[in-house]
């Protein structure tokens, strides 16, 4: 029972380059969900899924895309990395009320 | 608008020692309020949860208070030791069925052995 695995765990990107994070989840959850984390700072909600099929903005959402096409798969894409991209990236899920966070995702936009 | 802050932020207690970290929050309509722990180079990790039903909730070494009128939460650490050292977050959703969580900033405990 791995849990919530993200990938790559580090990423150094050019700016304008493309890329997709990788979350992935072995417990069943409905609910998934990307965050990023600047220094300093709590996490901010990106996107949002209640289910496959299911997708929804969250706080910061631009030059962001999701899909869920499966219940255990939530990637999110970048189609024009930015500099202000710039962040870790954590995915979570969430049972009834625990969440459960994935390791996180350094990436770097230069 | 909505928004979740903390009172402080670092907090540098004794080992031993209790420890009370504090959160403000706005939205009134907010019925569900969790505490995550998040260490160096890691995840956050759940720690408790109220709803806002409650005013009081107890795990193991920690107490969750929920003061409704002045919108306070607050997360009691009983007798902390040097592995409660991390960076504690409170957050704030609209319950199940509305699954934006919102976080506030952190605050930074740092345990003196």
């Amino acid at each position: 029972n791995a849990g919530v695995t993200q990938t790559p765990k580090f990423q150094v990107l050019k700016t304008g380059q493309s890329m997709t994070l990788q979350c992935a989840q072995d417990m069943n959850h409905e609910y998934m969900s990307w965050y990023r984390q600047d220094p300093g700072m709590g996490l901010r909600l990106i996107h949002y899924s209640v289910g496959a099929g299911i997708t929804d903005q969250g706080e910061v959402p631009n030059g962001y895309n999701v899909s869920r096409s499966t219940t255990e798969d939530f990637p999110l894409r970048l189609l024009s990395a930015a500099p202000s991209q710039t962040s870790v990236y954590f995915c979570a899920t969430r049972g009834n009320t625990e969440a459960f966070f994935g390791q996180g995702t350094r990436l770097t936009v230069v | 608008g909505e928004s979740v802050g903390l009172h402080l932020p670092t907090l540098s207690v004794q080992e031993g020692d209790n420890s009370i970290i504090n959160c403000a929050y706005s939205n009134s309509a907010s019925d569900y309020f969790i505490w995550y722990k998040q260490e160096s180079g890691k995840g956050p990790q759940f720690i408790i949860d109220i709803r806002s039903n409650m005013d009081k909730r107890q795990g193991q070494r920690v107490t969750v208070l929920l003061n409704k009128t002045v919108k306070h939460l607050s997360l009691q650490i009983a007798a902390t030791q040097p592995g409660d050292s991390a960076v504690y977050f409170c957050a704030e959703n609209k319950g199940t069925s509305y699954d934006k969580v919102i976080f506030g900033p952190g605050t930074s405990l740092s345990v003196i052995p």
